[in-house]
Protein backbone atom coordinates (compact mmCIF):
# COMPACT_ATOMS: atom_id res chain seq x y z
CA UNK A 1 0.00 0.00 0.00
CA UNK A 2 1.01 3.76 -0.79
CA UNK A 3 1.23 6.63 1.89
CA UNK A 4 2.43 9.25 2.45
CA UNK A 5 3.46 10.92 5.86
CA UNK A 6 4.07 14.62 6.40
CA UNK A 7 6.11 16.31 9.51
CA UNK A 8 3.55 17.62 12.20
CA UNK A 9 2.09 21.40 11.98
CA UNK A 10 4.38 24.40 12.18
CA UNK A 11 3.85 27.93 13.83
CA UNK A 12 6.02 30.23 12.69
CA UNK A 13 6.68 34.64 12.52
CA UNK A 14 6.22 36.24 9.97
CA UNK A 15 10.08 36.37 8.20
CA UNK A 16 10.38 33.17 8.93
CA UNK A 17 11.24 29.69 6.95
CA UNK A 18 9.43 26.43 7.41
CA UNK A 19 10.14 23.33 5.96
CA UNK A 20 7.96 20.36 5.84
CA UNK A 21 9.32 16.62 5.21
CA UNK A 22 6.71 13.75 2.99
CA UNK A 23 8.00 10.31 3.79
CA UNK A 24 6.68 8.19 0.96
CA UNK A 25 6.13 4.13 1.25
CA UNK A 26 4.71 1.38 -0.46
CA UNK A 27 7.00 1.72 -3.74
CA UNK A 28 10.22 2.54 -5.07
CA UNK A 29 10.74 6.21 -4.32
CA UNK A 30 12.78 7.67 -6.90
CA UNK A 31 10.37 5.99 -9.32
CA UNK A 32 7.72 8.90 -8.99
CA UNK A 33 7.74 12.54 -8.77
CA UNK A 34 6.42 14.30 -5.84
CA UNK A 35 4.39 17.36 -6.13
CA UNK A 36 3.89 19.89 -3.81
CA UNK A 37 0.57 21.79 -3.32
CA UNK A 38 -1.10 24.12 -0.77
CA UNK A 39 -4.58 25.30 0.26
CA UNK A 40 -4.94 28.54 2.46
CA UNK A 41 -8.23 28.19 4.67
CA UNK A 42 -11.24 28.16 2.11
CA UNK A 43 -9.57 28.29 -0.78
CA UNK A 44 -8.75 26.68 -4.04
CA UNK A 45 -5.63 24.16 -4.25
CA UNK A 46 -2.73 25.37 -5.10
CA UNK A 47 0.06 24.06 -6.83
CA UNK A 48 3.82 25.08 -5.64
CA UNK A 49 6.37 22.51 -7.48
CA UNK A 50 7.80 19.25 -7.90
CA UNK A 51 11.02 17.20 -7.84
CA UNK A 52 12.43 14.59 -10.25
CA UNK A 53 13.29 12.28 -7.16
CA UNK A 54 15.46 10.55 -9.52
CA UNK A 55 17.42 13.52 -10.76
CA UNK A 56 16.73 15.86 -8.41
CA UNK A 57 15.27 18.12 -11.13
CA UNK A 58 12.74 20.62 -10.16
CA UNK A 59 9.77 23.14 -10.99
CA UNK A 60 8.17 25.50 -9.48
CA UNK A 61 5.20 27.77 -9.93
CA UNK A 62 6.39 31.72 -11.09
CA UNK A 63 4.17 32.43 -7.73
CA UNK A 64 6.60 30.82 -5.53
CA UNK A 65 9.90 31.09 -7.88
CA UNK A 66 12.78 32.35 -5.54
CA UNK A 67 10.76 31.49 -2.23
CA UNK A 68 10.67 27.83 -2.56
CA UNK A 69 12.89 25.08 -2.87
CA UNK A 70 11.84 21.31 -3.05
CA UNK A 71 14.70 18.71 -2.25
CA UNK A 72 14.76 14.66 -1.96
CA UNK A 73 16.91 12.82 0.19
CA UNK A 74 17.15 9.63 -1.45
CA UNK A 75 19.13 7.54 1.60
CA UNK A 76 16.06 8.65 3.41
CA UNK A 77 13.54 8.61 1.23
CA UNK A 78 11.99 12.05 1.67
CA UNK A 79 11.11 15.18 0.06
CA UNK A 80 11.58 18.31 1.59
CA UNK A 81 10.05 21.91 0.89
CA UNK A 82 10.95 24.88 1.88
CA UNK A 83 9.26 28.18 2.42
CA UNK A 84 11.47 31.25 3.35
CA UNK A 85 10.11 34.93 3.85
CA UNK A 86 6.91 33.88 5.47
CA UNK A 87 3.79 35.94 5.58
CA UNK A 88 -0.03 35.40 7.09
CA UNK A 89 -0.48 34.81 3.63
CA UNK A 90 0.78 32.10 3.66
CA UNK A 91 -1.22 29.85 6.27
CA UNK A 92 -2.46 27.05 4.69
CA UNK A 93 -2.28 23.29 4.56
CA UNK A 94 0.68 21.96 2.56
CA UNK A 95 0.27 18.62 0.72
CA UNK A 96 2.83 16.05 -0.93
CA UNK A 97 1.34 14.29 -4.09
CA UNK A 98 3.07 11.13 -5.69
CA UNK A 99 3.32 11.05 -9.61
CA UNK A 100 2.34 12.42 -12.76
CA UNK A 101 -1.21 12.49 -11.69
CA UNK A 102 -0.68 12.88 -7.91
CA UNK A 103 -2.36 9.46 -7.75
CA UNK A 104 -1.62 9.34 -3.93
CA UNK A 105 -1.31 12.46 -1.19
CA UNK A 106 0.03 13.35 2.30
CA UNK A 107 -2.37 13.95 4.88
CA UNK A 108 -1.55 17.41 5.18
CA UNK A 109 0.38 19.62 7.14
CA UNK A 110 -1.19 22.92 8.69
CA UNK A 111 1.57 26.07 8.82
CA UNK A 112 0.17 28.97 11.02
CA UNK A 113 2.34 31.99 10.03
CA UNK A 114 1.36 34.60 13.01
CA UNK A 115 3.34 36.76 15.30
CA UNK B 1 -1.34 33.35 -12.76
CA UNK B 2 -3.24 30.59 -15.14
CA UNK B 3 -6.41 28.98 -13.51
CA UNK B 4 -8.90 26.78 -14.88
CA UNK B 5 -11.97 27.71 -14.95
CA UNK B 6 -15.27 25.88 -13.00
CA UNK B 7 -18.45 26.60 -11.95
CA UNK B 8 -18.05 27.41 -8.08
CA UNK B 9 -21.55 24.92 -7.35
CA UNK B 10 -23.49 22.45 -8.53
CA UNK B 11 -26.06 20.74 -6.36
CA UNK B 12 -28.79 17.17 -7.33
CA UNK B 13 -30.77 15.13 -5.54
CA UNK B 14 -30.09 11.73 -4.83
CA UNK B 15 -30.14 9.58 -7.86
CA UNK B 16 -29.50 12.09 -10.61
CA UNK B 17 -26.60 13.14 -12.61
CA UNK B 18 -24.44 16.31 -12.36
CA UNK B 19 -22.02 17.81 -14.80
CA UNK B 20 -19.20 19.98 -14.05
CA UNK B 21 -17.08 21.38 -16.21
CA UNK B 22 -13.57 22.87 -16.70
CA UNK B 23 -12.75 25.64 -19.06
CA UNK B 24 -9.09 26.46 -19.89
CA UNK B 25 -6.77 27.11 -23.53
CA UNK B 26 -4.74 25.63 -25.81
CA UNK B 27 -1.91 26.17 -23.79
CA UNK B 28 -3.40 23.64 -21.17
CA UNK B 29 -6.54 21.76 -21.35
CA UNK B 30 -6.14 22.00 -25.11
CA UNK B 31 -2.34 20.06 -25.21
CA UNK B 32 -2.76 17.60 -22.40
CA UNK B 33 -4.50 15.30 -20.30
CA UNK B 34 -6.71 16.19 -17.41
CA UNK B 35 -7.08 14.82 -14.28
CA UNK B 36 -10.04 15.73 -11.75
CA UNK B 37 -9.64 15.11 -7.69
CA UNK B 38 -12.20 15.07 -5.28
CA UNK B 39 -11.81 16.67 -1.54
CA UNK B 40 -14.39 15.36 1.49
CA UNK B 41 -14.38 17.90 4.03
CA UNK B 42 -11.55 18.27 6.21
CA UNK B 43 -9.48 15.47 3.97
CA UNK B 44 -6.55 15.79 1.34
CA UNK B 45 -7.79 15.25 -2.09
CA UNK B 46 -7.98 12.38 -3.94
CA UNK B 47 -7.72 11.37 -7.32
CA UNK B 48 -10.81 10.48 -9.10
CA UNK B 49 -10.34 10.45 -12.89
CA UNK B 50 -6.85 10.68 -14.46
CA UNK B 51 -5.54 11.11 -18.20
CA UNK B 52 -9.58 12.51 -18.88
CA UNK B 53 -11.55 9.45 -18.92
CA UNK B 54 -9.55 6.69 -16.42
CA UNK B 55 -10.80 5.54 -13.09
CA UNK B 56 -8.51 4.29 -10.47
CA UNK B 57 -9.68 1.20 -8.95
CA UNK B 58 -10.91 2.29 -6.23
CA UNK B 59 -13.57 4.78 -7.77
CA UNK B 60 -16.61 3.80 -8.53
CA UNK B 61 -17.90 3.59 -11.93
CA UNK B 62 -20.61 6.50 -11.46
CA UNK B 63 -17.63 9.23 -12.18
CA UNK B 64 -16.71 9.75 -15.07
CA UNK B 65 -14.61 12.19 -17.36
CA UNK B 66 -14.52 13.36 -20.81
CA UNK B 67 -12.52 16.27 -22.79
CA UNK B 68 -12.95 17.99 -26.10
CA UNK B 69 -11.06 20.89 -27.50
CA UNK B 70 -9.54 23.00 -24.13
CA UNK B 71 -12.55 22.00 -22.01
CA UNK B 72 -13.19 19.10 -19.86
CA UNK B 73 -16.05 17.63 -17.46
CA UNK B 74 -16.99 15.26 -14.86
CA UNK B 75 -20.14 13.72 -14.82
CA UNK B 76 -21.59 12.23 -11.71
CA UNK B 77 -24.45 9.91 -12.07
CA UNK B 78 -26.75 8.20 -9.21
CA UNK B 79 -25.54 11.33 -6.74
CA UNK B 80 -25.40 9.48 -3.51
CA UNK B 81 -25.17 11.49 -0.15
CA UNK B 82 -21.53 11.18 0.06
CA UNK B 83 -20.39 12.69 -3.03
CA UNK B 84 -21.25 15.73 -1.54
CA UNK B 85 -17.43 17.37 -1.58
CA UNK B 86 -15.26 19.74 -3.49
CA UNK B 87 -13.73 18.82 -6.49
CA UNK B 88 -11.09 19.98 -8.97
CA UNK B 89 -9.90 19.55 -12.43
CA UNK B 90 -6.28 19.87 -13.35
CA UNK B 91 -3.58 19.61 -15.97
CA UNK B 92 -0.37 20.68 -17.02
CA UNK B 93 0.58 24.01 -18.97
CA UNK B 94 2.55 24.28 -21.36
CA UNK B 95 3.21 28.06 -21.64
CA UNK B 96 4.50 27.83 -18.18
CA UNK B 97 7.44 24.92 -19.06
CA UNK B 98 6.21 22.29 -16.78
CA UNK B 99 4.14 23.80 -14.81
CA UNK B 100 0.94 22.13 -13.08
CA UNK B 101 -2.31 24.28 -12.70
CA UNK B 102 -5.98 23.42 -10.63
CA UNK B 103 -8.80 24.80 -11.32
CA UNK B 104 -10.97 26.99 -9.27
CA UNK B 105 -13.34 24.10 -7.81
CA UNK B 106 -16.54 23.32 -7.67
CA UNK B 107 -18.58 22.67 -4.58
CA UNK B 108 -21.31 20.03 -5.06
CA UNK B 109 -24.05 19.13 -3.27
CA UNK B 110 -26.48 16.75 -2.57
CA UNK B 111 -30.07 18.55 -1.85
Amino acid sequence: QVHLVQSGAEVQKPGASVKVSCKPSGYIFTTYAIHWVRQAPGQRLEWMGWINTGNGNTEYSQKFQGRVTITRDTSANTANMELRSLRSEDTSIYYCARGDHLDHWGQGTLVTVSS
Amino acid sequence: QTVLTQPPSASGTPGQRVTISCSGSSSNIGSNTVNWYQQLPGTAPKLLIYSNNQRPSVVPDRFSGSKSGTSASLAISGLQSEDEADYYCATWDDSLNGRYVFGTGTKVTVL
